[in-house]
């Protein structure tokens, strides 16, 4: 079992629909979750960081922590053609973000 | 703010023939900056860590001796790949940390290696 799983996609959704975009871990020292999400040829832009269980909101981004079942989401909300990316989910076992892994990312697509 | 850039974005080269990547923080210090390898469809792999005025720490796997990685001052680190061959072919991307921690890391825009 991989230490991070992430469906691979692509996930295909029309305009303004709402994203949901998951990660399960088997690591339960993992206390600090971030999403990351990545255009094509960039580098990973940090969209959420998050720490132990919970909800946290920014704009049309809402991320979710679940520890007990070891679940992460990342929900997007209204999504538009410029959302469409690869969502990499990313987590650590210290604020100094050791044991600091990254998910192996979902392509979403959202189409106009 | 937390800008990170990379230099050359995409290079060509022969098969025997070292490169050498910048990558520069440039409106922040580092203290810690990151190296990762990216294959097409595939997550990033953590290939070192690199503290300023300090050897760089590689993930197993990672032969050191030929990704020889420089981190001279708080702004800048270099990843030079020497005596690359065609399997060495990648997507490069470096990382800076404010905090030093890999938690919050700034990602430069990569740089795209094809060794014939």
């Amino acid at each position: 079992q991989k230490e991070v799983e992430q469906d691979p996609g692509p996930l295909s959704v029309p305009e303004g629909a709402i994203v949901s975009l998951n990660c399960t871990y088997s690591n339960s020292a993992f206390q600090y979750f971030m999403w990351y999400r990545q255009y094509s040829r960039k580098g990973p832009e940090l969209l959420m960081y998050t720490y132990s269980s919970g909800n946290k909101e920014d704009g049309r981004f809402t991320a979710q922590v679940d520890k007990s079942s070891k679940y992460i989401s990342l929900f997007i909300r209204d999504s538009q053609p410029s959302d469409s990316a690869t969502y990499l989910c990313a987590m650590s076992a210290g604020n100094y973000g050791q044991n600091f892994v990254f998910g192996p990312g979902t392509r979403l697509s959202v189409l106009p | 703010g937390a800008v990170v850039s990379q230099h050359p974005s995409w290079v060509i080269c022969k098969s025997g023939t070292s490169v050498k990547i910048e990558c520069r923080s440039l409106d922040f210090q580092a203290t810690t900056m990151f190296w990762y390898r990216q294959f097409p469809k595939q997550s990033l792999m953590l290939m070192a860590t690199s503290n300023e005025g300090s050897k760089a720490t590689y993930e197993q796997g990672v032969e050191k001796d030929k990704f020889l990685i420089n981190h001279a001052s708080l702004t800048l680190s270099t990843l030079t790949v020497t005596s690359a061959h065609p399997e060495d072919s990648s997507f490069y991307i470096c990382s800076a940390s404010v905090s030093g921690g890999a938690n919050e890391q700034f990602f430069g825009p990569g740089t795209r290696l094809t060794v014939l």
